[in-house]
Parts: structure tokens; sequence; C-alpha cells
């Protein structure tokens, strides 16, 4: 089965920074990649899927890019409402693995 | 707009079936894939398999031997049952509509293996 990794697992950056997050897969998955916001005791929120398509009603600040094996997701200017763990998940094929999550917090 | 709700015993014995339930309101079952999701407190996600509306299915490998999921279309709803469970098994558990690219989730259902 492809694994997924994702780095860092954790970043605390201030108000305002651009942040970037890798998520990574152990063999080519196109661009069969989703990218999911679950905050503090919340339910899990598509963000972007098919690598870079925003999901209807999400900020634009939010981005992804990549494709193959290579993927980021990119807030261009952290807010506070962000603090949240972000997921990677696969779905060329099953199983639809998620990353272990980057946990973004404010400095 | 879909909701999802999931119903079921929060405490589940070890070496017994855990199972639940996902009612869908405001949309019908038909020509969707639905999917349960669970994360262990304080764990990461991880997807345990999806049903069709048909009745097809697809399960992690790494739990399909105890995985079961069926669908009830006259209910609107799709069901999941874990066999032979352990500690391990311990977690929040989520029904969800989509398959790798979720839209619309339950609230989740804590469910706690213990004697």
């Amino acid at each position: 089965d492809i694994q997924m990794t994702q780095s860092p697992s954790s970043l605390s950056a201030s108000v305002g920074d651009r942040v970037t997050i890798t998520c990574r897969a152990s063999q080519g998955i196109s661009n069969y990649l989703a990218w999911y916001q679950q905050k503090p005791g919340k339910v899990p929120k598509l963000l972007i899927y098919a690598a870079s398509t925003l999901q209807s009603g999400v900020p634009s600040r939010f981005s992804g890019s990549g494709s193959g094996t290579d993927f980021t997701l990119t807030i261009s200017s952290l807010q506070p409402e962000d603090v949240a763990t972000y997921y990677c998940q696969k779905y060329n094929s099953a199983p639809f693995t998620f990353g272990p999550g980057t946990k973004v917090d404010i400095k | 707009q879909v909701q999802l709700q999931e119903s079921g015993p929060g405490l589940v014995k070890p070496s017994e079936t855990l199972s639940l339930t996902c009612t869908v309101s405001g949309g019908s079952i038909s020509s969707y894939y639905w999917s349960w999701i669970r994360q262990p407190p304080g764990k990461g996600l991880e997807w345990i398999g999806y049903i069709y509306y048909s009745g097809s299915t697809n399960y992690n490998p790494s739990l399909k031997s105890r995985v079961t999921i069926s669908v009830d279309t006259s209910k609107n709803q799709f069901s999941l049952k874990l066999s032979s469970v352990t500690a391990a098994d311990t977690a929040v558990y989520y029904c969800a509509r989509g398959t790798g690219v979720v839209e619309s989730w339950g609230q989740g259902t804590l469910v706690t293996v213990s004697s």
C-alpha cells in the first residue's frame, strides 16, 4: 500500500506569515490528493481536492500544488482561525490513506 | 444540505462486535459512496472503508478481516460492524459521504472498548 508522510509534524508561525506544509506519497498518485483541516474538537473539513482545486467556500489564502509524489498546502497569510491540524489524503485507489497530520498554531 | 448522524453504543467490551449506524437526512443515499473513518483519541484519521448505495464495498486491508459495511436504502442508512474489538479500536467514528474526497461528515461518535 502507498504510504503518506507529512512535514513538518507541527509548526508555529506568526499571524500574517506564509505557511507551507508538505505531503509525500511513497508512490505516484497523479493529482488524486485532498487536504483537510481539523480544528480542535471539530469535524474535519475538506479544503482542497485534485491537489489544487479549492473547495467551495474555502478562503483563497489556502492553495495546493503538486503531482505525482510531492504536494504542498500553502496558507498565504496565516490567520488566528487557521489554528488546526491539516491532513492530506490520497484517493487514486483504495485504501484512501491519510497522512499523519501537521499541527499549526500561532506563535 | 445533506446531514449525517452516527448512532450506536458508546461502550463495547473487548472481543465483542462494535455496531454503528449512520442516518442520512436532507438527501438520498442513492448515487453516492458512503464511508466510515475513525480517529483514536489524540491521533490521526484512519479510513475504514466505503460502500456504494448498490452495496459494493471496499475495506482497509488492515481491518478487512473484521469489518462489514452494509446499506439500507429504504431507511437511508448505512452501517458499520467491527468484530473482535480491542482497546486499540477505541476511537471517534465518523460516517461520511464520499470516499477520497469527503465533503460531508457526521459529528462523530466516541466508541470506547473496555470491560
